[in-house]
């Protein structure tokens, strides 16, 4: 089956500097793949997310990127700011199926 | 902006208890889904449910748990007989069909101790 990677599993960075999360996974077939971002005592909400047809999407402060040949996709927040501090977890689909595989999580630090 | 809910926030039972955990979906939304995560561990996938009927499962959804839409409005999980193992948070989520049928949205989750 999907096996999702991603790294680092903590990040601390100043205000105002981008944040990179990055992804690899298994299954050349998966063909979406969302980012979630999870406040402390509140459920993974989704942010963006890419389909393999497409290389790169932004939104306002955050993109992503996928390169389906490397199998990986990244998140980028620029600007960042204190209430970007939260945990992130990145996902894949594959076709057919219901069930999101996540990565492991990244703890993003934005300190002020 | 509508959201998925679920109740209790919190579960404490003993092992070997029964527990069901409540969710209730976004109204339009028409497939469901639960999750688990085990403290410091990644996020899986239990079961996806649609037309009232479980439309895919993992290797973790045994006998012990089942699904059910009682009504229009709620979506349940049950758990027979709690294992130690069965600690986790627990997430409903729901997505509609059709085109944007991936774009999962989650609860907040039921924090489940089994002691």
């Amino acid at each position: 089956g999907e096996n999702v990677e991603q790294h680092p599993s903590t990040l601390s960075v100043q205000e105002g500097d981008s944040a990179v999360i990055k992804c690899t996974y298994s299954d050349s077939a998966s063909n979406y793949f969302p980012w979630y971002k999870q406040e402390l005592g509140k459920g993974p909400q989704l942010i963006i997310d890419i389909r393999s047809n497409v290389g790169e999407k932004k939104d306002q402060r955050i993109a992503v990127t996928l390169n389906k040949t490397a199998k990986h996709f990244s998140l980028h927040i620029t600007e960042t700011q204190p209430e970007d501090s939260a945990v992130y977890f990145c996902a894949a689909l594959s076709p057919g199926r219901r069930a999101l595989t996540f990565g492991s999580g990244t703890r993003l630090q934005v300190q002020p | 902006e509508p959201e998925v809910t679920q109740t209790p926030s919190h579960q404490v039972t003993q092992m070997g208890q029964e527990v069901i955990l409540r969710c209730v979906p976004i109204s339009n939304h028409l497939y469901f889904y639960w999750y688990r995560q085990i403290l410091g561990q990644k996020v899986e996938f239990l079961v996806s449910f649609y037309n009232n009927e479980i439309s895919e499962k993992s290797e973790i959804f045994d006998d012990q748990f089942s699904v059910e839409r009682p009504d229009g409005s709620n979506f349940t999980l049950k758990i027979r007989s709690t294992k130690l193992e069965d600690s986790a948070m627990y997430f409903c989520a729901s997505s509609v069909t059709g085109a944007n049928g991936h774009e999962q949205y989650f609860g907040p989750g039921t924090r489940l101790t089994v002691t």
